[in-house]
């Protein structure tokens, strides 16, 4: 298994608060993904990076924040939790090669916000 | 449109039975094509890449059909093990040629029963 964790793994947290969702590789890859996965709707991207410091917007980045200061680490930050982001939130690493990649995912955290 | 759709099933199949996954996309450009297999609360794992060609992994083969943009999956002789949601995946070449991101189907979910 590609050595890739997230923690925490579940939390609870309240509507307005801040929430950092950590994902860290050993696998020196340079992509790193954060998902968020809801039923009806599957994987979507809400942001990625391709470098340290060097980050993009997905599909559904609203509300979400991120930052990745050293290769191994990247950060999700809610700067206000709301309802409507609760979800299986998953990072992901690879490594993209000329014509394919293969993305490694993490074992996802569960969030819950009352 | 949705960009890439599957069946979302269930599909509920005795053991030893052939059962085939179908998956449409949207996108012409689209370059690279997977199946990726998700087990309940568990994260995406990497099943087997699609090429042109049609592949063949076990008992498990996938096609390719561009000028129909379809992609499918077999999997002969089903073992409970391979109860699962089976998720469809395309890599959209950006503008400047370019890899993009991958963008997934919703699942379809396999139930194979003793």
């Amino acid at each position: 298994d590609a050595g890739i964790t997230q923690s925490p793994r579940h939390k609870v947290t309240e509507t307005g608060t801040p929430v950092t969702l950590r994902c860290h590789q050993t696998e020196n890859h340079r992509y790193m993904y954060w998902y968020r996965q809801d039923p009806g709707h599957g994987l979507r991207l809400i942001h990625y990076s391709y470098g340290v410091k060097d980050t993009d917007k997905g599909e559904v980045s609203d509300g979400y924040s991120v930052s990745r200061s050293k290769t191994e680490d990247f950060l999700l930050t809610l700067e206000s939790a709301t309802s409507s982001q609760t979800s299986v939130y998953f990072c992901a690493i690879s490594d993209r090669g000329l014509y394919q990649e293969t993305q490694y995912f993490g074992p996802g955290t569960r969030l819950l916000v009352l | 449109r949705k960009e890439v759709e599957q069946d979302p099933g269930p599909f509920n199949v005795p053991e030893g039975a052939t059962v085939a996954f179908n998956c449409t996309y949207s996108n012409s450009a689209s370059q690279s094509f997977f199946w990726y297999r998700q087990d309940c609360r568990k994260e995406p794992k990497l099943l087997m890449s699609v090429y042109s060609s049609g592949n063949e992994d076990g008992r498990f083969t996938a096609q390719l059909n561009r000028a129909s943009q379809y992609i499918s999956l077999l999997i002969r002789d089903s073992k409970l093990s391979d109860s699962a949601t089976y998720l469809c995946v395309v890599n959209v070449m950006n503008y400047g040629g370019s890899q993009g991101n991958l963008i997934f189907g919703k699942g379809t979910k396999l139930s194979v029963k003793p």
